[in-house]
């Protein structure tokens, strides 16, 4: 079946400007993540969502970044302001349950690769 | 908390050759150990993980990992190895109980040559 699906792949803004990037995880799966993953920081874990709210955040590196999820489908990462710093590669993982006690795997997306000039 | 270490940040091979790459990690609790691999410019796919039961765990493209829990290390291994095998690969882990997000290694560049 269909994986997880990022848009757009790639992403070139100005400093200062807003972005939107978009994940639209694997059909049925309940838990979402976003991750960043940046030459100085290694992969890091931004959020997660279980259905339409977002028991983490606690990854979000400050408050120009939010997230939503929608229909317990589709969701937004929003980044604004943005920042040179804020160039990585922001990466979207689904599961079907959370992990932990089910240990369901997390299938990932191909990623946006954000670049702010 | 939990935390990975992958020490190699690059591994040279030749084709046709074992490898073994190395990952250690750090838990106050039990865990789940993932591995996955990172082709240029794709995402990360997983490629083997031990949840519980036997530790020495296969998967895709002819990989094992064995879990050795006395010395909290998740080494992946391939008896040969492929041109096509050269990427990126990151050792991640999680707890075992309620949602808990994955941490990642800084990763292994496994590179072959001919």
């Amino acid at each position: 079946g269909a994986g997880v699906s990022q848009s757009p792949s790639n992403k070139v803004t100005e400093k200062g400007k807003d972005v939107e990037l978009r994940c639209d995880p694997i059909s049925g799966h309940t838990a979402l993540y976003w991750y960043r993953q940046s030459l100085g920081q290694g992969l890091e874990f931004l959020i997660y969502f279980q259905g339409n709210s977002a028991p983490d955040k606690s990854g979000l590196p400050s408050d120009r970044f939010s997230a939503e999820r929608t229909g317990g489908s589709v969701s937004t990462l929003t980044i604004q302001r943005t920042q040179q710093e804020d160039s990585a590669v922001y990466l979207c993982a689904s599961s079907l349950r959370p992990s932990g006690n089910f240990a369901h795997t997390q299938y990932f997306g191909p990623g946006t690769r954000l670049t702010v000039l | 908390a939990q935390s990975v270490t992958q020490l190699d940040s690059q591994v040279p091979v030749f084709e046709e050759a074992p490898v073994e790459l190395r990952c250690n990690y750090s838990s106050s609790v039990s865990v789940y150990l993932f591995w996955y691999v990172q082709y240029p410019n794709q995402g990360l796919q997983l490629l083997l993980k031990y949840l519980s039961g036997s530790t020495l765990v296969k998967g895709i493209n002819g990989f094992e990992a064995e879990f050795n829990k006395s010395q909290t290390s998740f080494h992946l291994r391939k008896p040969s190895v492929h041109i096509s095998d050269t990427a990126e690969y990151f050792c991640a882990v999680t707890g075992n109980t309620g949602f808990q997000k994955l941490v990642f290694g800084t990763g292994t560049r496994l590179l072959v040559s001919p």
